[in-house]
């Protein structure tokens, strides 16, 4: 039982440059999310995924997209990458109204 | 806007003292209420939850909510410098989704 896992664990990308994090859970959660978290901002909601089948903006959205390819797998993907997306990247998965999971993390630089 | 408030730090403790971290919420409708550990470098690790008004007791861990305040904190009893991290306060989102809002987080140093 791997809990949440994410990859990579760690990238460098150009300005401009696109890419897609891959986050997993085994736990049979319904709900999945993907944060961002930078230094003296907290962790921050960039989308969510309520359901299979379902995605919804959360605080941060603008530059991002992502897709609940089944009840397991939740992706982050970056169209265009720019400097002010370097941060940590934490998915997460819950059941329904119960605590939060997270995965290891995606440290992401954007030069 | 709903807003998770922690008490600025960082809180410094020596070893076997309480440390007591707080936290406010602004949405008068949340139902739940976690306290999340992260050590540098790491992801969040979830150590206490709590529902209903009152003490929950984990081990050194105590959560204590106050609804009507709109307050909730985490008492260390008993402080380990293992017990040296980030923690952060979430609270749930009124509604029938998990969405949670979490404070920017508090961190902790234990002095041996």
């Amino acid at each position: 039982n791997a809990g949440v896992t994410q990859t990579p664990k760690f990238q460098v990308l150009k300005t401009g440059q696109s890419m897609t994090l891959q986050c997993a859970q085994d736990m049979n959660h319904n709900s999945m999310y993907w944060y961002r978290q930078d230094p003296g901002m907290g962790l921050r909601l960039i989308y969510y995924s309520a359901s299979e089948g379902t995605t919804d903006k959360g605080e941060v959205p603008n530059g991002y997209n992502v897709s609940r390819l089944n009840k397991r797998e939740f992706s982050l993907r970056l169209e265009s990458a720019a400097p002010s997306q370097t941060s940590v990247y934490f998915c997460a998965s819950s059941a329904t109204r119960v605590e939060q999971f997270f995965g290891p993390g995606t440290r992401l630089t954007v030069l | 806007q709903k807003e998770v408030e922690q008490n600025s730090g960082p809180l410094s403790v020596p070893e076997g003292a309480i440390a007591s971290l707080n936290c406010t919420y602004s949405d008068r409708g949340s139902q739940s209420f976690f306290w999340y550990r992260q050590y540098s470098g790491k992801s969040p690790e979830l150590i206490m939850s709590i529902y209903s008004n009152g003490d929950k007791e984990d081990g050194r861990f105590t959560a204590q909510l106050n609804k009507a305040s709109q307050y909730v904190s985490l008492l260390i009893r008993d402080s380990q410098p293992s017990d040296s991290a980030t923690y952060l306060c979430a609270v749930s989102e009124t509604g029938a989704n998990s969405k949670l809002t979490f404070g920017k987080g508090i961190t902790l140093s234990v002095r041996p």
